[in-house]
């Protein structure tokens, strides 16, 4: 099975700042990656998927790379509404999710 | 629009079971790959099992593997997943969610809560 180890698990920014967090996979899944927003008491939102795909709607300040094993999400300018617990999910070979970060908008 | 509509969760005692049921609507539910996901209390989600359009493929995680039964009704554009011997780590809410892959729409859940 697939392992996904996602860092950090929670970090706190300040509205305008750029945040960064970190997928790895313990072993390749190609760019069969996706990234998903879930705030409290809702189902999980699709971002990205295919590494750096960004899904119809979602705006451009959330954006993806990574390749194999490595992979990375971006929100360039953290708004007061991206609060939130992001995961990443590999599905390359069956599917995994990450343990989560967790967004505080300071 | 898409709509997913989970029911089915109850409480149960450990070693019973339970049928969940998800309920389409919005788009062509017979071309789509259907998911079961689940999310314990604080936890990251967890895949449950998928079924392809057509019923190509079905594929269940370790731990569903022999006590759940994912199906689907495409003449009623329904998902159901049948749990049997219940644990209490099998206490979630669980999501049905479309797509191949990576899910494009969930439903809000259904809660199961397995104890005695």
């Amino acid at each position: 099975d697939i392992q996904m180890t996602q860092s950090p698990s929670r970090l706190s920014a300040s509205i305008g700042d750029r945040v960064t967090i970190t997928c790895r996979a313990s072993q390749s899944v190609s760019r069969w990656l996706a990234w998903y927003q879930q705030k409290p008491g809702k189902a999980p939102k699709l971002l990205i998927y295919k590494s750096s795909t960004l899904e119809d709607g979602v705006p451009s300040r959330f954006s993806g790379s990574g390749f194999e094993t490595e992979f990375t999400f971006t929100i360039s300018s953290l708004q007061p509404d991206d609060s939130a617990t992001y995961y990443c999910l590999q599905y390359g070979n069956f599917r995994t999710f990450g343990q989560g970060t967790k967004v505080e908008v300071k | 629009d898409v709509q997913l509509v989970e029911s089915g969760g109850a409480l149960v005692q450990p070693g019973g079971s339970l049928t969940l049921s998800c309920a389409a609507s919005g788009f062509p539910f017979s071309s789509y790959t259907m998911n079961w996901v689940r999310q314990a209390p604080g936890k990251a989600p967890e895949w449950v099992a998928y079924m392809s359009a057509r019923i190509n493929t079905i594929t269940y995680a370790d731990f569903a593997r022999g006590r759940f039964t994912i199906s689907r009704d495409d003449a009623g554009r329904s998902l159901h997943l049948q749990m049997s011997s219940l644990r209490v780590e099998d206490t979630a809410v669980y999501y049905c969610a479309r797509g191949e892959g990576f899910p494009d729409y969930w439903g809000r859940g259904t809660l199961v809560t397995v104890s005695s």
